[in-house]
């Protein structure tokens, strides 16, 4: 069974660029999560969506930040305009249906943003 | 909102234990979990807790004490490889996870 897949792993970026950040759920996964780390910080929670469905984005930015899930496919992680206080690690989780699972995390994807 | 608290730094010798106290205050609440990430890697799952009590598992035990919004890690046995930070994150009603700043841990010789 294959994890939790993302894609880059490394992205660079340079101020005002768009970065598009992948994740493949683990099969069999509906849920979808997407947290952000910042350097020496814990995970921060930013968007939870289910196929074609965002659940709960308390956690996304206002401005600049997008998130989808379709039908087919991976969800994506999109952020405009990018500004050096976006360059993080962006970790992507999936979970099955029911709530009482564990949250599985892929191996992230760290953006530098110059 | 919600507010998970955790010691920034433990150290401990190798064999020895060590315990991560973790303290919360939630609007909602379903489950609290223990995670450990080597740096630069992802989060792995160690533990759940949703009812209060001990859960046992290997070298690592979890407790929770829902009334008093508490949580313990307890490691045994530490070994070098163990030396990571470790994340306590409680879920809420959506399923979604907070977590706190994370325990870093280090086994010294």
């Amino acid at each position: 069974n294959a994890g939790v897949m993302q894609n880059p792993r490394h992205l660079v970026r340079r101020r005002g660029q768009e970065a598009r950040l992948r994740c493949s759920p683990m099969k069999g996964h509906s849920h979808v999560y997407w947290y952000r780390q910042l350097p020496e910080e814990g995970l921060k929670f930013m968007v939870y969506l289910q196929k074609e469905n965002i659940i709960d984005e308390s956690g996304m930015p206002k401005e600049r930040f997008s998130a989808e899930f379709p039908k087919e496919g991976p969800s994506i992680l999109r952020i405009q305009q990018v500004v050096r206080g976006d360059s993080a690690a962006y970790f992507c989780a999936s979970s099955p249906p029911r709530q009482t699972y564990e949250q599985y995390f892929g191996p992230g994807t760290r953006l530098t943003v110059t | 909102g919600q507010n998970i608290d955790q010691p920034t730094e433990m150290t401990a010798t190798e064999g020895a234990i060590v315990q991560i106290n973790c303290t919360y205050q939630t609007s909602g609440f379903n489950g609290l979990f223990w995670y450990q990430q080597h740096a630069g890697e992802a989060p792995t799952f160690l533990s759940y807790n949703v009812l209060d009590g001990l859960e046992e598992k290997g070298r690592f035990s979890s407790f929770l004490s829902r009334s008093k919004g508490y949580s313990y890690l307890l490691l045994k046995e530490l070994q070098m490889k163990d030396s990571a930070s470790y994340l306590c994150a409680v879920k809420d009603s959506w399923g979604k996870l907070q977590f706190g700043a994370g325990t870093q841990v280090v086994v010294t010789p």
